[in-house]
């Protein structure tokens, strides 16, 4: 069965940092790009981050660009976002999800979260 | 970046109904769209990508359409379970963006 669970959520101060942690199972690890995603209380869904299977390629939103970092240990199954710097406006769940792709012939791959973790808790109180 | 509006924001519907949540994407995503499902507290469940793909284990009366900037999900026959809000996102470019969400109502 393929499980994600996050870790690491808790309470920290504004220009506080935090890592949080998201274990995998079930399939393999090493051959999937990964994505968080996250969601502040009673709004929508926010994409966070992204890493390619390798960990060689990132992406940002711009709005934690230069403050959170994406990363992976491919021996350990896990995935990691470093959050430094954070912000009231940082209070969020926070979900893992894994990377499924479409292939076009012409333009390449493209990936969609099929699978997501229960999500962690991250408060920044203001 | 590419926004993502979903309409209605709210529907209030019963059961055995036939329900059309739509999503209009700012500029052309091609095909590059997912739908969710998320009910309160839960994570995300994937439904419907590349617009129209049923993804495994999701029942098949829901159903996605649409390309290009317009796309619809359809629930042929709402059932209890179906209560839930329901999120589009697009995937064709970094940053991904997501529909503000359709919050599907027992009337």
């Amino acid at each position: 069965e393929v499980q994600l669970r996050e870790s690491g959520g808790t309470l920290v101060r504004p220009g506080g940092s935090l890592r949080l942690s998201c274990a995998v199972s079930g399939f393999t690890f090493s051959s999937y790009w990964m994505h968080w995603v996250r969601q502040a209380p009673g709004k929508g869904l926010v994409w966070v981050s992204r890493i390619s299977s390798d960990g060689g390629s990132t992406s940002h939103a711009d709005s934690v660009k230069g403050r959170f970092t994406i990363s992976r240990d491919n021996a350990k199954n896990t995935l990691f976002l470093e959050m430094n710097s954070l912000r009231t406006e940082d209070t969020a769940v926070y979900f893992c999800a894994r990377g499924n792709y479409n292939y076009d012939i012409l333009t390449g791959y493209y990936y969609y979260m099929d699978v997501w973790g229960k999500g962690t808790t991250v408060t920044v109180p203001s | 970046d590419i926004q993502m509006t979903q309409s209605p924001s709210t529907l209030s519907a019963s059961v055995g109904d036939r329900v059309t949540i739509t999503c209009r994407a700012s500029q052309s995503i091609s095909s590059w769209l997912a739908w969710y499902q998320q009910k309160p507290g839960k994570a995300p469940i994937l439904l419907i990508y590349k617009a129209s793909n049923l993804q495994s284990g999701v029942p098949s009366r829901f159903s996605g359409t649409g390309s290009g900037t317009e796309f619809t999900l359809t629930i042929s026959s709402l059932q209890p379970d179906d209560f839930a809000t329901y999120y589009c996102q697009r995937y064709n470019s970094y940053p991904y963006t997501f529909g503000q969400g359709t919050k599907l109502e027992i009337k």
